[in-house]
């Protein structure tokens, strides 16, 4: 079946220490890949996106996230983790023949100790 | 004022009662969509709809049905809300073509609790 998978539920770092949570899709053929936070309380807002090009791709508050197609992965990443960065993350795809529509993972609560 | 307005932000019914999540948007959209977030299910798309006229099902649209009544006003209603349907609403709309049809702008969320 054609899915999003994450591969952690929840992740528990302390401050400054680097993040990378997994994200894996079944789909064949053309996507484009994003990166949603969620911060308590909150709406879900764009943290990066890939669509061609360069496989690695930065967003806000120095997240960043690699494309390895060979894997079908998008796996975020961010070197030093911050209290604020508390919330969840969601790895979502996008399948040009799929109707346009948005595929979102199960997503990944990330809890930083300060 | 928000791009994406839902209302209400939080409901609580019993089983059987009709409900109806409303949403609103200034972003000039014609595409929007409504999601169901379900802890360790992610969002899962219950209807969408690319203009006025053009409705389509989502992945969970079984109890729901919906109503595009402008290109700025598409609505939700459970017509009998029953407890599976408890969970946290969310509207979304992007654009058309170009960067925008790439990217979606999400209303704070409704959440809604079936006794």
């Amino acid at each position: 079946a054609q899915s999003v998978s994450q591969h952690n539920h929840h992740v528990i770092l302390s401050e400054a220490a680097s993040l990378e949570l997994g994200c894996n899709y079944s789909y064949g053929g053309t996507v484009n890949l994003f990166w949603y936070v969620q911060y308590p309380g909150q709406h879900l807002q764009l943290l990066l996106k890939y669509f061609s090009g360069d496989p690695l791709v930065k967003g806000i508050k120095g997240f960043e996230a690699e494309f390895i197609k060979s894997k079908f992965s998008f796996n975020l990443r961010k070197p030093s983790v911050q209290w604020s960065d508390t919330a969840e993350y969601f790895c979502a795809v996008k399948v040009k023949n799929y109707g346009q529509n948005f595929v979102f993972g199960p997503g990944t609560r990330l809890s930083v100790l300060p | 004022d928000a791009d994406v307005t839902q209302t209400p932000r939080n409901r609580i019914t019993k089983t059987g009662k009709r409900i109806m999540l409303e949403c609103s948007q200034t972003k000039g959209h014609d595409r929007m969509y409504w999601y169901r977030q379900d802890p360790g299910l992610g969002l899962r798309l219950i209807y969408y709809s690319f203009d006025v006229k053009d409705i389509n099902k989502g992945e969970i649209s079984d109890g729901y049905s919906v109503s595009r009544q402008a290109q700025a006003k598409f609505s939700l209603s459970l017509e009998s809300a029953i407890p599976n349907q408890t969970a946290l609403y969310f509207c979304a709309t992007s654009d058309t073509q170009g960067y925008g049809a790439n990217v979606l702008t999400f209303g704070a969320g409704s959440r809604l609790t079936v006794l």
